[in-house]
């Protein structure tokens, strides 16, 4: 599986936007982008995914760029809830027993 | 649907000695996955399962021995605990389908001493 890249951690006001990038430039056709976050202490959790275009479902939206080497989780209205580990993964679309390869992940942390 | 369960929550283990860790989910799903998490960092893959029956290796799978008799239960077997197994270890479990998503499980803090 691709290799991702994610800044350490990243601060957002509570109400405002977080934007998280992930960069996998190695990333190739056959491969998803993933995103899980991890609240202290608790499994992952599954947010959304995508291959080519961009994704929105009820907790985020995912947008891909053209050439598929960068990718940005974009959390419309951050929450103190949402302050978590986010992780980008990519995965090949079929084989291999689901199986998933976490990186360090991206700490955000929401502000009041 | 209860989900991925996890059984212990906690438990400290002598150096030697050998348990299991046991993992069930109840919503039918084909694969299953052992993986650990070490302090500051991500997720590691021990063992996964894509079937009753069938087994495979993960990316750190030395020490940990795992079977797959039923479609619900994946248990994970310390074979003889080791310091270096201290962990936190997270149980998950999916459809086969190409968009399948993970479900975890809450997680069991092992301690090694």
């Amino acid at each position: 599986d691709a290799k991702t890249t994610q800044p350490t951690s990243m601060d957002c006001a509570e109400g405002r936007a977080a934007n998280l990038p992930c960069n996998h430039s190695t990333i190739s056709g056959n491969e998803y982008v993933y995103w899980y976050r991890q609240i202290h202490s608790q499994g992952p959790q599954y947010i959304i995914h995508g291959l080519k275009n961009n994704e929105t479902n009820e907790m985020a939206s995912l947008i891909i760029t053209e050439d598929r080497k960068s990718s940005t989780l974009i959390l419309p209205h951050a929450t103190l809830r949402d302050t978590a580990v986010y992780y980008c993964i990519v995965r090949m679309i079929t084989g291999g027993g689901n199986k998933l390869t976490f990186g360090t992940g991206t700490q955000l942390k929401v502000e009041l | 649907n209860a989900g991925v369960t996890q059984t212990p929550k906690f438990q400290v283990l002598k150096t030697g000695q050998s348990m299991t860790l046991q993992c069930a989910q109840d919503m039918n799903h084909e694969y299953m996955s052992w993986y650990r998490q070490d302090p500051g960092m991500g997720l590691r893959l021990i063992h996964y399962s894509v079937g009753a029956g069938i087994t495979d290796q993960g990316e750190v799978p030395n020490g940990y021995n795992v079977s797959r008799s039923t479609t619900e239960d994946f248990p994970l077997r310390l074979l003889s605990a080791a310091p270096s197994q201290t962990s936190v270890y997270f149980c998950a479990s999916s459809t086969s389908s190409s968009y399948n998503e993970q479900f975890f499980g809450p997680g069991t803090r092992l301690t090694v001493l």
